[in-house]
C-alpha cells in the first residue's frame, strides 16, 4: 500500500538554528501534501497545504515566514522550521492523499518530533 | 465537513470486541464517514470508510445506521496494540486531495490485559 516516509523521526537542536523535515510519498505521486503539529495532549492542527509546483497555503497564524515548505516535486515535500525556539517543539506530521482506502484516504508519514533546547 | 461527537474515552478488555461510536446528525447525502486511529507518537493511521453500508476490513467493522445519523466502529477482537485515539471524520469524498482532515478530540481507547 502507499507509504509516506518522513524523516527524520525526531531531531533535537540548539534555539536560532533551522531544521527541515521531509516528507516522502514512497510509491504514489501527490501533488498535494498536507502538514500538520501536535502538542503534547492535543489533537493534529493543521498547519499548512503544500502544493505541488506552487507556494504553499498557510493556516491563520501560522508564520509563513518561519515554517518554509518546499514542494518541488510529486514525490517530496519539505517543511524548514526556521530560527527555531523551545516553543517551536512539537510532533509534526505531514500525509498525502492515497493509500489502501484508495484514492479518497489521506495516508501520513510517522511524525517528526522537534526538541528545541 | 459534518460536525462528529465521541466519547472523550473508552476501556476494553484484551480479546473482547471494541465497539467505538460517532454521532454524525448532521451528515450530508454525499459525506462519507472515515475513521482513523492515532497510536501513541505515531502519525494517523487510516481504518475504515463508508457511505451509508456497513464496511469491513481486516482492520475492522464500521456499522452505519440506516439514518445516517450516527455509526460504530467494531474491532473483533481488541488487543493491546489497539490502545490508541480514535477519530470519526466525516466529509465529501472528493475533497480527500484538495482539503486537509480536521481532526476533533477522538476518543481515547484503553484496551485492559
Amino acid at each position: 500500500g502507499a507509504v509516506v516516509s518522513q524523516h527524520p523521526s525526531w531531531v533535537i537542536c540548539k534555539s536560532g538554528t533551522s531544521v527541515k523535515i521531509e516528507c516522502r510519498s514512497l510509491d504514489f505521486q501527490a501533488t498535494t501534501m498536507f502538514w500538520y503539529r501536535q502538542f503534547p495532549k492535543q489533537s493534529l492542527m493543521l498547519m499548512a497545504t503544500s502544493n505541488e509546483g506552487s507556494k504553499a497555503t498557510y493556516e491563520q497564524g501560522v508564520e509563513k515566514d518561519k515554517f518554509l515548505i518546499n514542494h518541488a516535486s510529486l514525490t517530496l515535500s519539505t517543511l524548514t522550521v526556521t530560527s527555531a525556539h523551545p516553543e517551536d517543539s512539537s510532533f509534526y506530521i505531514c500525509s498525502a492523499r492515497g493509500g489502501s482506502g484508495g484514492a479518497n484516504v489521506l495516508t501520513f508519514g510517522a511524525g517528526s518530533r522537534l526538541t528545541v533546547l | 465537513d459534518a460536525k462528529t461527537t465521541q466519547p472523550p474515552s473508552m476501556d476494553c478488555a484484551e480479546g473482547r470486541a471494541a465497539n467505538l461510536p460517532c454521532n454524525h446528525s448532521t451528515i450530508s447525502g454525499n459525506e462519507y464517514v472515515y475513521w482513523y486511529r492515532q497510536i501513541h507518537s505515531q502519525g494517523p493511521q487510516y481504518i475504515i470508510h463508508g457511505l451509508k453500508n456497513n464496511e469491513t476490513n481486516e482492520m475492522a467493522s464500521l456499522i452505519i445506521t440506516e439514518d445516517r445519523k450516527s455509526s460504530t466502529l467494531i474491532l473483533p477482537h481488541a488487543t493491546l496494540r489497539d490502545t490508541a485515539v480514535y477519530y470519526c471524520i466525516v466529509r465529501v469524498a472528493r475533497d480527500t486531495g484538495r482539503r486537509a482532515l480536521t481532526f476533533g478530540s477522538g476518543t481515547r481507547l484503553q484496551v485492559q490485559p
